[in-house]
Order: C-alpha cells, then sequence, then structure tokens
C-alpha cells in the first residue's frame, strides 16, 4: 500500500505570492490534516478535512486554507506569503476523523514539503 | 492560556539512562496518542491511550494516562542510541474535540 504523498518536497517562492501544495492519502483513509513544522514553534496543527468538508480548525490566519476533493486528496493553499511562514509542511491521513470520539486510528504522515519564503 | 504542555523541550541522556516526557493540559482528554520523529524523517505513530489510568509497554517505552485523563507520559528505560528523536503527543480535548500538537521533547543521547 502506498505511503502520504506530499508534492512538491521543496518550493522556494517570494513574499506576497501564494502557494499550493498536495497530499495524496493512503487509499481508503478520508481523514487529511495539515500541520506547519518550525523549529521554534514545533508541530503546529493548521487543520483537517473529512468527507471534504473542514472539521476541526488550528490557530492560523485566513491566509492559510485548503479543502479536499471527492477522492480525498488534499490541497493547502497560502495566499500573500511572508518571511515566517517558511517551515514544513505536513500532511497526515487517517482512516477516520481525529475529532471522532470513537476515533482509534493513527495519523500517517508524509514526508512534507519544505516551503521557503524569501 | 495554554491548553497543553509538554516537558522537557529538550533532554541529553547518557546510553543507558532513562527518558521520560510528560504531557499536561488544563482540559479533559479523549484520547492521546504518541508519536516519535526521527531527525530529518517525519512523525511516525507510537501508541493511543484512551482509558483513565491506561498503561501500555512497548518494550522498553511504557506509555502512561492519568486518572484524571488530564495528563501522560512516555517512559524509556535504558535508552539506546535508536531512542534519538522527538516525541510528540497528539491531544483531542474532550467536549469541543480540539486537536493538539504537544511542543515535543527531543531526546539525545552520548553513546
Amino acid at each position: 500500500k502506498a505511503g502520504v504523498t506530499q508534492t512538491p518536497r521543496y518550493l522556494i517562492k517570494t513574499r506576497g505570492q501564494q502557494v499550493t501544495l498536495s497530499c495524496s492519502p493512503i487509499s481508503g483513509h478520508r481523514s487529511v490534516s495539515w500541520y506547519q513544522q518550525t523549529p521554534g514553534q514545533g508541530l503546529q496543527f493548521l487543520f483537517e478535512y473529512f468527507s471534504e468538508t473542514q472539521r476541526n480548525k488550528g490557530n492560523f490566519p485566513g491566509r492559510f486554507s485548503g479543502r479536499q476533493f471527492s477522492n480525498s486528496r488534499s490541497e493547502m493553499n497560502v495566499s500573500t506569503l511572508e518571511l515566517g511562514d517558511s517551515a514544513l509542511y505536513l500532511c497526515a491521513s487517517s482512516l477516520e476523523a481525529r475529532a471522532n470520539p470513537n476515533y482509534n486510528s493513527p495519523l500517517h504522515f508524509g514526508n512534507g514539503t519544505r516551503l521557503t519564503v524569501t | 492560556g495554554q491548553q497543553v504542555m509538554q516537558i522537557p523541550q529538550y533532554q541529553h541522556v547518557q546510553e543507558g539512562e532513562d527518558f521520560t516526557t510528560y504531557c499536561n493540559s488544563s482540559t479533559t482528554l479523549s484520547n492521546i496518542q504518541w508519536y516519535k520523529q526521527r531527525p530529518g524523517g517525519h512523525p511516525v505513530f507510537l501508541i493511543q491511550l484512551v482509558k483513565s489510568g491506561e498503561v501500555k509497554k512497548q518494550k522498553r517505552l511504557t506509555f502512561q494516562f492519568g486518572e484524571a485523563k488530564k495528563n501522560s507520559s512516555l517512559h524509556i528505560t535504558a535508552t539506546q542510541t535508536t531512542d534519538v528523536g522527538t516525541y510528540f503527543c497528539d491531544l483531542v480535548l474532550q467536549g469541543a474535540q480540539k486537536l493538539v500538537f504537544g511542543q515535543g521533547t527531543r531526546l539525545t543521547i552520548n553513546p
């Protein structure tokens, strides 16, 4: 079974530009979550999508948005990039929504997209 | 205020020493998961704890969930160089079902 695939692996953008990152979950997984990882802030939750609906959202500004398609693939968009957006963006998939009270399936992470904003 | 605190932020030990990381929440948790991230890698699932007072073991790793379901710990006995990495707790806060990742504890080991 193929793992979680994130594209592209590396990206360099300029301040003010926008960027779209892609995540293909493990086959059969319906939940996709996005995380931002920086040396100073650790791993921070961005949002979670399940069955094309955003189920949970972290404390990020509206410049960060996402969506999920009917095949469970997900995209994350960051508009008006800032220098502080430079980070490793990780996507994780799971069978069920993480916020489901009966949740018991682990997150499977991709290798991430390293975004550098100059 | 901050709802989740994972401590310590860093821990350096001699190989063979024990290691413990703690995850503390001001809110009752639905469940908690623990992950390990090796340098240059992505987080990998270790365990999930759901029940109050639950204790689970994986070889040299012992995971505990507090009686009040507000804290958890991961203890490694007799560390080995393969244990190097950052350990994260992943929490679901009860009620609001809010998702939070702990700040992580970075473990380094002197062989």
